[in-house]
This record gives C-alpha cells, structure tokens and sequence, in this order.
C-alpha cells in the first residue's frame, strides 16, 4: 500500500514558540492531504484538508493563522502550529488518499506526531 | 464533527473468542471503513465496505452494513492477543476526508 511518512513523531516545545510537522507521501503523489488532531482515548477530529498549490481548507472552530497548512509541491504538506500553549498539546496525523484511489478508497496515515507544550 | 458512535466504547475478552465491535452513522454513505490503531501510533485500514454491499470478509475480519438502519459491525474471530488495538469506523460521505467514529478499545488477554 501507499506510504504517507510523518516527522517528528514527538515533540516538546515552550509555550510561545512555533512547532513543524511534516507529511510526505513517499510512493505515490497526492494532491490532498488531510489533518486530524486526537486527544487521548478520543476519536480523530478532521482539523483541515491540505491541498497543493492552494489554500487549506480548515473545519469549522479550527483557527487558520494558529494552524497554518503548507502543501507546495505532490508529495509534502506542513502543519505548523503557531504561539503553541498547552492547550495545543496533542496528536497530530496526517493522511492521503492512494495514487490509485482518487477521491474514495481507504486513506493511508502516518505514524502521528506528539507534541506536547510546557 | 463526528459521524459515527461505536459501541462499545470499551471491550475485554480472552485470546480465542470473538470481538464484536458496533458503529452507527447518521448520513448517507458511499462506503464505509474500519481502522485500526495500536496505542500512539498512525491508523492501519482493515476493510471497506460499499453502501450497496451488505457483509464482507477479509481473514479473520468480518463486516456487515446495514443502511437502513445506518449501522455497521465489525467482528474479529478467534481473537489474539496481537490484535489489542483501538478500532475506528469511519464514513465516506463523498467529502475527500473521511469522518470517524469514537472507537472502541479492545483488550484481548493472553
């Protein structure tokens, strides 16, 4: 199957400083990718959808200058989380659809990035 | 917001017995997914299921869709201890994301 590789898988960080997460499709292109966010024991809760070489579309209550989505060439998208605060502790995943599987079919995820803030 | 609720939300069996695993859903679908997700890791799709399909198998998976009723069940037979694991439904409403369920932990002792 397709291969969606995220980094860092953890990090820690002050409040007040800015973190990067990166998502890469290693084996196919992908023209969107998407962003969930989860707390412990919970479910994935779409943040936005990535799409290259234009604007992110974010969900509802999810603040686009806080999260700001990168996604400038088939194979990357970035999530950067800005001014992080405590609040914004929690895993972070990334996914994409197959080459193979257009705009249905499974998503492939990465591994998630922790972050936590102090 | 979420789609799907899954009961239940937790579940404890011994190695050998069957996992029974319950998702409900409240819009029109076009197909239906389960994922797996082992403790602080990515998710790992297991099967999907076409809103005009009504059970599938895939090993030791099987899964039922019941559109009418907007639900669907995932039993896991002769359970191992390996497949200790959080499970996910999750909806393709013709949106490109998916929206999942609330998951259920499943324990399974040696």
């Amino acid at each position: 199957g397709a291969v969606v590789s995220q980094h860092p898988s953890r990090v820690i960080c002050k409040s007040g400083t800015s973190v990067k997460i990166e998502c890469r499709s290693l084996d196919f292109q992908a023209t969107t990718m998407f962003w969930y966010r989860q707390f412990p024991k919970q479910s994935l809760m779409l943040m936005a959808t990535s799409n290259e070489g234009s604007k992110a579309t974010y969900e509802q209550g999810v603040e686009k200058d806080k999260f700001l989505i990168n996604h400038a060439s088939l194979t990357l998208s970035t999530l950067t989380v800005t001014s992080a605060h405590p609040e914004d502790s929690s895993f972070y995943i990334c996914s994409a659809r197959g080459g193979t599987s257009g705009n249905t079919g499974e998503l492939f995820f990465g591994e998630g990035s922790r972050l936590t803030v102090l | 917001s979420q789609q799907g609720e899954e009961d239940p939300q937790a579940l404890s069996i011994q190695e050998g017995e069957n996992a029974t695993m319950n998702c409900s859903y409240k819009t029109s679908i076009n197909n239906l997914q389960w994922y797996r997700q082992n403790s602080g890791r990515g998710l790992v799709h297991l099967i999907l299921i076409r809103s005009n399909e009504r059970e599938k198998h895939s090993g030791r998976l099987r899964v039922t869709l019941d559109t009418s009723k907007k639900s669907s069940s995932l039993l896991i037979t002769a359970s191992r201890a390996a497949d200790t694991a959080s499970y996910f439904c999750a909806t393709d409403t013709g949106r490109r994301a998916l929206t999942f369920g609330s998951g259920t932990r499943l324990q399974v002792q040696p």
